[in-house]
C-alpha cells in the first residue's frame, strides 16, 4: 500500500526567505504524485502534481517541486515565499489507476514571519 | 461556472445519532470521491462513485455509507455516531474516473462534523 511521509509538522520562515517543505512517499511503482495547499476553514487547491516526464514541476503561486525517485522524495519549493503562503500543505500519492483515491500525508504547516 | 458545493458547513450531532452530508459536484463532473480529514491529519479517502457506481471505498466501517443520485450530485451517510467521527468532511469531483494527465480533483470547502 502507498503511504506519504512530510517529516516536518510546521515550518516558519520570514517573508522574502526560500522555502522547501519535504515528503517522502512509499510506492511500488511510478507514481502520481500532487502538492495541496489548505487555508484554514477551505477546501483543498491543487498547487501542482507529476504523472511522468520531467522531473521538476511548475505549479501555481510560483510553486515547484522535484521528482526524485531514488530518494522517492517529492519536494515542494519556493524561491521567496509571501505571507499569504501561511497554510497547511499536503502532499499525496495516488495508485495508478486509481488516481482520484489519494493518499495523503500528515501535513506541514507553514507560518510567515514579516 | 459554481465550483463544488457542499452542505451544511457546520454540523453538530450526538453520539449515536445519523447524519447525511450532501455535495453538488461541478457541472459536468460525474465522479464524486469524500474524504475524512481528522484535526491535526491529513485527508482520508473513504468513497468515489462514478456513474452512480461505487468505483473505491477505503478502511471504513459500515457505518459509512455513500449513494450518488442521476445528477451526479452525492450525499454521504454516517449511522451511529462516535466522538470519533468529528472531522472536516471533503468532497471531490472530476470528470472522469481513473487517471489522466490532464484531471486533478476539484474539493468542496467541507462539512465541519462535530460529535458530542
Amino acid at each position: 500500500a502507498q503511504s506519504v511521509t512530510q517529516p516536518d509538522i510546521h515550518i516558519t520562515v520570514s517573508e522574502g526567505a526560500s522555502l522547501e517543505l519535504r515528503c517522502n512517499y512509499s510506492y511500488g511503482a511510478t507514481p502520481y504524485l500532487f502538492w495541496y495547499v489548505q487555508s484554514p476553514g477551505q477546501g483543498l487547491q491543487l498547487l501542482l502534481k507529476y504523472f511522468s516526464g520531467d522531473t521538476l514541476v511548475q505549479g501555481i503561486k510560483g510553486f515547484e517541486a522535484e521528482f526524485k525517485r531514488s530518494q522517492s522524495s517529492f519536494n515542494l519549493r519556493k524561491p521567496s515565499v509571501h505571507w499569504s503562503d501561511a497554510a497547511e500543505y499536503f502532499c499525496a500519492v495516488g495508485a495508478t489507476g486509481t488516481a482520484s483515491k489519494l493518499t495523503f500525508g500528515t501535513g506541514t504547516r507553514l507560518q510567515v514571519t514579516l | 461556472d459554481a465550483g463544488v458545493t457542499q452542505s451544511p458547513t457546520h454540523l453538530i450531532k450526538t453520539r449515536g445519532q445519523h447524519v447525511t452530508l450532501r455535495c453538488s459536484p461541478i457541472s459536468g463532473h460525474k465522479s464524486v470521491s469524500w474524504y475524512q480529514q481528522v484535526l491535526g491529519q491529513g485527508p482520508q479517502f473513504i468513497f468515489q462513485y462514478y456513474e452512480k457506481e461505487e468505483r473505491g471505498r477505503g478502511n471504513f466501517p459500515d457505518r459509512f455509507s455513500a449513494r450518488q443520485f442521476p445528477n451526479y450530485s452525492s450525499e454521504l451517510n454516517v449511522n451511529a455516531l462516535l466522538l470519533g467521527d468529528s472531522a472536516l468532511y471533503l468532497c471531490a469531483s472530476s470528470s472522469l474516473p481513473g487517471p489522466s494527465n490532464h484531471e486533478k480533483l476539484f474539493f468542496g470547502s467541507g462539512t465541519q462534523l462535530s460529535v458530542l
